[in-house]
């Protein structure tokens, strides 16, 4: 069946150090990419998606390209803040119904 | 503001009792979720809806039932037949239940057992 792997965290940084998070899937058909985030005691939101290959989402400094050729939607941001401390989801959705399937869930701890 | 609430924010089980998380939308939305987070994993779905008085399982619903009476209201109740229940609930929402569309989702509920 379909499924997501993300690399395992916790991933420790320095506030302005690179950050790079893996991520790639197994689908049958053409999935959608979602990169979801969730801070301490709340729900997940939507951070960014992509629904071709060749796609770039985009948001608050994170990036991800949709790369069919090696199944991989991998975040990116290139100064990380003290804030995005959080957990990052990747997720994908659209290949059999509509149900989402989700990545374990990637920790990143920022220090000042 | 458009949202999801959830309450409790957190609930306690006792052995053999039934409890019900509560969600509830205002973005007039079509579907709703429930999915189930235990540390170190991905979000399992328990439960979904796509229109009123109709829902189906997820991939975990063992020991869990839903009902979907109103557009705006999803509740989840976890039954003294679900043996593991500590966990965080995510419920959530998403404009019509199709494909690839982004999900909205409430603040959680964690749920311990005495």
């Amino acid at each position: 069946g379909d499924s997501v792997t993300q690399m395992e965290g916790p991933v420790t940084l320095s506030e302005e150090a690179f950050l790079t998070i893996n991520c790639t899937y197994t689908a049958t058909g053409y999935p959608s990419l979602f990169w979801y985030v969730q801070y301490p005691g709340e729900g997940l939101q939507l951070l960014l998606k992509a629904t071709k290959a060749d796609d770039k989402g985009s948001n608050k400094g994170f990036e991800a390209t949709y790369r069919k050729e090696t199944t991989s939607f991998h975040l990116e941001k290139g100064s990380v803040q003290v804030s995005d401390s959080a957990v990052y989801f990747c997720a994908l959705s659209g290949t059999g119904g509509f149900k989402t399937i989700f990545g374990a869930g990637t920790r990143l701890f920022v220090k000042a | 503001d458009g949202g999801i609430t959830q309450s409790p924010k957190y609930l306690f089980r006792k052995e053999g009792q039934n409890v019900t998380l509560s969600c509830e939308q205002n973005l007039n939305h079509d579907a709703m979720y429930w999915y189930r987070q235990d540390p170190g994993q991905g979000l399992r779905l328990i439960y979904y809806s796509q229109i009123v008085n109709d829902f189906q399982k997820g991939d975990i619903a063992e020991g869990y039932s839903v009902s979907r009476e109103k557009k705006e209201s999803f509740p989840l109740t976890v039954t003294s037949a679900q043996k593991n229940p500590t966990a965080f609930y995510l419920c959530a929402s998403s404009i019509v239940g199709q494909a690839n569309e982004k999900l909205f989702f409430g603040s959680g509920t964690q749920l311990s057992v005495l």
